[in-house]
């Protein structure tokens, strides 16, 4: 049984910059959901994907995106880069309803 | 954010002793769950507790489920040297993305 996997493990972007992370859930899951985690915090939710589709948002501005593909994995994507959007970003994978979300080891994103 | 309020923050102990944190909430939660989370990884599920008042163990970890249902707490017993590391509590509600709301965390430190 494959965990889930991101992609890149860390990256490094200009204000202003857009970014794209990827995600690969666990075989079986079918839902993602993304969270955003700053330096000695806990991780905050910005949003889930089932079926392809949004199914609940955190509190997150709308330049920040994603996408769920047929196979399951999922993109998150951000525009108009903040200093302050620097932080890791973890992928869950998950079956839908209550439990545990299982997740991956987090893309580093540092925006200077 | 919301944010669960997790004590204590940090911990200092000696190999072999108790550990006990606790994590409290103003809001119900229908799913407790505890992850630790190593620097450089991303969170690892420990224990899941879906039914107040449930006690759960997991080896040498053992978790509650409070019966108001706005608290848990997480104790492992005869520490070792592999369970150093962040500790997170987790609350999940039942309605819609049933997305985790995160404490701020536990940092475990073991003198050998």
């Amino acid at each position: 049984e494959t965990g889930v996997t991101q992609s890149p493990t860390h990256l490094i972007k200009t204000r202003g910059q857009q970014v794209t992370l990827r995600c690969s859930s666990q075989s079986g899951h079918n839902t993602v959901s993304w969270y955003q985690q700053a330096l000695g915090q806990g991780p905050q939710f910005i949003f889930q994907y089932y079926r392809e589709e949004e199914n609940g948002r955190g509190n997150f501005p709308p330049r920040f995106s994603g996408l769920q593909f047929p196979n399951y994995s999922s993109e998150l994507n951000v525009n108009a880069l903040e200093l302050d959007d620097s932080a890791l970003y973890l992928c869950a994978s998950s079956l839908p309803g209550p439990g545990g979300q299982f997740f991956g080891p987090g893309t580093r994103l540092t925006v200077l | 954010g919301q944010q669960l309020n997790q004590s204590p923050q940090s911990m200092f102990i000696q190999e072999g002793e108790d550990v006990s944190m606790n994590c409290t909430s103003s809001s119900i939660f229908n799913t407790w769950l505890w992850y630790k989370q190593d620097p450089g990884e991303g969170p690892v599920l420990l224990i899941a507790l879906y039914k107040a008042g449930e006690l759960t163990s997991n080896g040498r970890l053992t978790a509650q489920f409070g019966i108001t249902r706005k608290d848990s707490f997480l104790n492992i017993s005869a520490s070792i040297p592999s369970d150093v590391g962040i500790y997170f509590c987790a609350g999940q509600g039942i309605q819609g993305a049933q997305k985790l709301v995160f404490g701020q965390g536990t940092r475990l430190t073991i003198n050998p």
